[in-house]
């Protein structure tokens, strides 16, 4: 079946850090792919997306590229900020465009 | 001018007890979900609705049911709550016909079950 993997955290890194949050999925033909973001107490926000393969999503300094040859989606930042801290959920969706999430993982920006 | 909103923010209530969550969206989109998500951050699928389809994660027990009086809400009703239903649970919707895949969630109703 569909599913989606992603490195477990919390990850914690000094603020301007470089950001790299791997994420894998297995699917039947070619989902969209979607990078959300869960700030405390809050729902998810949509971070960024790639609907092909070779698309590249951005977003507030956060880039993800859809690698079909390696069934990635890898999350990247150049610079973090304290303000970065929050859980984020690598998504695809799947028949009726339901999600299926990977299980997030929490980063922690040390000031 | 909230796009997606969910009442209550916060529900507790006892075993047994039937309870419903309400959903609504003002974004005029034609799809609608339920998601929830545990202790532990994992977020599931439960239901995808639109006006002519239901399809249900088969893993959701046949006391959740959701409930559609109109394209803008999706209400989730859940009868003989058990300790397991505690989560919080998330309400979103999309655009699919128009191939403008991204959901736009809810802020969540926490729900604890004693």
């Amino acid at each position: 079946g569909n599913s989606v993997t992603q490195m477990e955290g919390p990850v914690t890194l000094s603020e301007e850090a470089f950001l790299t949050i791997n994420c894998t999925y297995t699917a039947t033909g070619y989902p969209s792919l979607f990078w959300y973001v869960q700030y405390p107490g809050e729902g998810l926000q949509l971070l960024l997306k790639a609907t092909k393969a070779d698309d590249k999503g951005s977003n507030k300094g956060f880039e993800a590229t859809y690698r079909k040859e390696t069934t990635s989606f890898h999350l990247e930042k150049g610079s973090v900020q304290v303000s970065d801290s929050a859980v984020y959920f690598c998504a695809q969706n799947n028949a009726g465009n339901m999600l299926t999430f990977g299980g997030g993982t929490r980063l922690m920006v040390k000031p | 001018d909230t796009a997606v909103s969910q009442t209550p923010k916060y529900l507790v209530t006892q075993m047994g007890n039937d309870k419903s969550i309400k959903c609504e969206q003002n974004l005029g989109h034609d799809t609608m979900y339920w998601y929830k998500q545990d202790s532990k951050k994992f977020l599931k699928i439960m239901f995808s609705y639109n006006n002519k389809e239901l399809i249900i994660n088969e893993t959701v027990p046949n006391r959740f049911s959701p409930k559609s009086p109109d394209k803008a809400h999706l209400n989730l009703h859940i009868n003989s709550l058990e300790l397991g239903d505690s989560a919080v649970y998330f309400c979103a919707s999309s655009q699919v016909d128009g191939k403008i895949y991204e959901q736009y969630f809810g802020p969540g109703t926490r729900l604890t079950v004693t």
